[in-house]
């Protein structure tokens, strides 16, 4: 069985930094693509950032690109998403997930954890 | 900056067929946007419920279906029930690895 389990969320001021994980099991984590997308509090979905398997190319959406950076590490089965610079807008549930296959990239996701709040506010 | 748009809200009646749509406000949508579909409900992670256009995730009833409708992609539920009183939310690949997902539709089953 497929489990995503994040963890890391919790209040930070604004221009802190914050790292979060996320780890996998019941799958070979290193063989796909895992993602982060977030929440704000009311708000729809917003695609973060991508980490190919093997950790070689990483995406970023504008609005984190820059303060944010994704990694892995295939030997811990586990995702991580380093956060600095951290601003009121990043409040969110931050959701890890998997990639349904093992190549592309597009967003196409079968598993989602279920997520971890990030709140920033002084 | 290109948007992707969704109906904000939509309603169905109790065993009815509904259709959303997810667009962009500049230009047509293709399959290689990649259209991907998931539903939430408050509270909860989301799921997935259609990627590639198409194709149904595992465990997806087939009431579900994706399509490409005009200069669209669709999201069809047949049937609707209940349970499926949710917010739809549509994502679209821009290319270069970025991703972008439509401001949601709320459904609501009457």
């Amino acid at each position: 069985e497929v489990q995503l389990l994040e963890s890391g969320g919790v209040l930070v001021q604004p221009g802190g930094s914050l790292r979060l994980s996320c780890v996998a099991s019941g799958f070979t984590f290193s063989s796909y693509a895992m993602y982060w997308v977030r929440q704000a509090p009311g708000k729809g979905l917003e695609w973060v950032s991508t980490i190919r398997g093997s950790g070689s190319n990483t995406y970023y959406a504008d609005s984190v690109k820059g303060r944010f950076t994704i990694s892995r590490d295939n030997s811990k089965n586990t995702l991580y998403l380093q956060m600095n610079s951290l601003r009121d807008e990043d409040t969110a549930v931050y959701y890890c997930a998997k990639r349904a296959d093992s190549s592309g990239n597009d967003l196409k996701i079968d598993y989602w954890g279920q997520g971890t709040l990030v709140t920033v506010s002084s | 900056q290109t948007v992707v748009t969704q109906e904000p809200s939509f309603s169905v009646s109790p065993g009815g067929t509904v259709t959303l749509t997810c667009g962009l406000s500049s230009g047509s949508v293709s399959s290689s946007h990649y259209p991907s579909w998931y539903q939430q409900t408050p509270g909860q992670a989301p799921r997935t419920l259609i990627y590639s256009t198409n194709t149904r995730s595992s465990g997806v009833p087939d009431r579900f279906s994706g399509s490409m409708l005009g200069n669209k992609a669709a999201l069809t539920i047949t049937g609707a029930q209940a349970d499926d009183e949710s917010d739809y939310y549509c994502v679209l690949y821009m290319g270069s690895g970025i991703s972008v997902f439509g401001g949601g539709t709320k459904l609501t089953v009457l």
